[in-house]
């Protein structure tokens, strides 16, 4: 039982250093979703996909860029990276509710060091 | 952006005791969920709520959905150790993708 996996579990970047974080699902979710979490501020969204081929700023989008791959796949993308995005980085998915939210599931997250 | 207020921050506990904690905001929401966060690792779903008013358990977890829907409180009875982490409450609203999440309560186990 995958579920979400992301990868790599850890990374440590120098400021303006671009990365790719990949999340991929397995349990055929329409949607997804990339968050961050900081001590104190629990998680905050910074892009979600509805859909494969659609995509849409959350929360916190500035100095991030997203791709849906495919069904299964999205990436997050940080062109050139600054210490303020030294964060852990969760991906998550859900079905498309019909009338009811679907509940997102996370995967392990990715903690993202900017020296 | 908008986030939810969780109290308390943090608990100090017993094995054995009952727990509250609560979740409010400024604006309704229609669906409010509950997730446990254990260290390094993501947050996983322990109870989801859907009407205003409902009240819902998982074990010993139960959860309700406050009448006003800018609520919601979860009631952990009897903890034990495996309890401790951080739980984060969060609402949506239907036909909106975006959960906005609360702040946490850390949850510590004084042995």
């Amino acid at each position: 039982n995958a579920g979400v996996t992301q990868t790599p579990k850890f990374q440590v970047l120098k400021t303006g250093q671009s990365m790719t974080l990949q999340c991929a699902q397995d349990m055929n979710h329409n949607s997804m979703y990339w968050y961050r979490q900081d001590p104190g501020m629990g998680l905050r969204l910074i892009y979600y996909s509805a859909s494969e081929g659609t995509t849409d700023k959350g929360e916190v989008p500035n100095g991030y860029n997203v791709s849906r791959l495919n069904k299964r796949e999205f990436s997050l993308r940080l062109e050139s990276a600054a210490p303020s995005q030294t964060s852990v980085y969760f991906c998550a998915s859900s079905e498309a509710g019909r009338g009811r939210n679907q509940p997102q599931h996370f995967g392990d997250g990715t903690r993202l060091s900017i020296l | 952006g908008q986030q939810l207020n969780q109290s308390p921050q943090s608990m100090f506990i017993q094995e054995g005791e009952d727990v509250s904690m609560n979740c409010t905001s400024s604006s309704i929401f229609n669906t409010w969920l509950w997730y446990k966060q254990d260290p390094g690792e993501g947050p996983v779903l322990l109870i989801a709520l859907y009407k205003a008013g409902e009240l819902t358990s998982n074990g010993r977890l139960t959860a309700q959905f406050g009448i006003t829907r800018k609520d919601s409180f979860l009631n952990i009875s009897a903890s034990i150790p495996s309890d401790v982490g951080i739980y984060f409450c969060a609402g949506r609203n239907f036909g909106n993708e975006k959960l906005t999440f609360g702040t946490g309560t850390r949850l510590t186990i004084i042995p």
